[in-house]
């Protein structure tokens, strides 16, 4: 079956520490992207990726960093530089960055805790 | 710059009573409008979707018509059960740099 898995489901983190979140999909997607949900909120855009070795910042890059060595792949690091980590980390994809192919196809997301 | 604006939540229903969630936007040109839904503890999945004016998305009976005029594409459905309990979320593709806009989300809750 094609589709989105991010890993863990549940991640605790003490703080100052760097921290890695998976994203793989399978579903031969040229766009990639991150996203932080708070609670009561919407989704805020982290990173994004149109290509393979090619990212851009969102609207809250800032304490995160990612790649995009291989197209399946964009992992997320969250780093100690971000002052409030803890939150819900989405990933999604899509066929191509633009136009009515712009769907969005979810993984099941990262709930990251820092303690 | 573009932005999306529903309606704030939660919304609490009885089962098989009919549900209006609003959403307006604000953005230049012809955006695409989608609908997503968010089960609890999961990530997104798309609901519905126009890309144009007049053009109405459906799917799971849920219905959304892309309204320029008034800038709309409210969520609709006749019948709700308790199974669509779940947070809605509209968003809009911004056609300079292909991103979604998001919308806060609307917690739909429905009682038996």
């Amino acid at each position: 079956d094609g589709g989105i898995t991010q890993s863990p489901k549940y991640l605790f983190r003490k703080e100052g520490q760097n921290v890695t979140l998976s994203c793989e999909q399978n579903l031969n997607h040229d766009a990639m992207y991150w996203y932080r949900q708070d609670p009561g909120q919407g989704l805020r855009l982290i990173y994004y990726s149109q290509i393979v070795n090619d990212f851009q910042k969102g609207d809250i890059a800032e304490g995160y960093s990612v790649s995009r060595e291989k197209k399946e792949s964009f992992p997320l690091t969250v780093t100690s530089a971000q002052k409030n980590p803890t939150a819900f980390y989405l990933c999604a994809s899509s066929i191509v960055a633009g136009g009515s192919l712009n769907e969005q196809f979810f993984g099941p997301g990262t709930r990251l805790t820092v303690l | 710059g573009d932005s999306v604006t529903q309606m704030e939540g939660p919304v609490t229903l009885s089962e098989e009573a009919f549900l209006t969630i609003n959403c307006t936007y604000t953005a230049t040109g012809y955006p695409s409008l989608f609908w997503y839904v968010q089960y609890p503890g999961e990530g997104l999945q798309l609901l519905l979707k126009a890309t144009k004016a007049d053009d109405k998305g459906s799917n799971k009976g849920f219905e959304a018509t892309y309204r320029k005029e008034t800038t709309s594409f409210h969520l609709e459905k006749g019948s709700v059960q308790v199974s669509d309990s779940a947070v809605y979320f509209c968003a809009l593709l911004k056609g300079s740099n292909y991103q979604l806009i998001w919308g806060a989300g609307t917690k739909l809750i429905i009682k038996p």
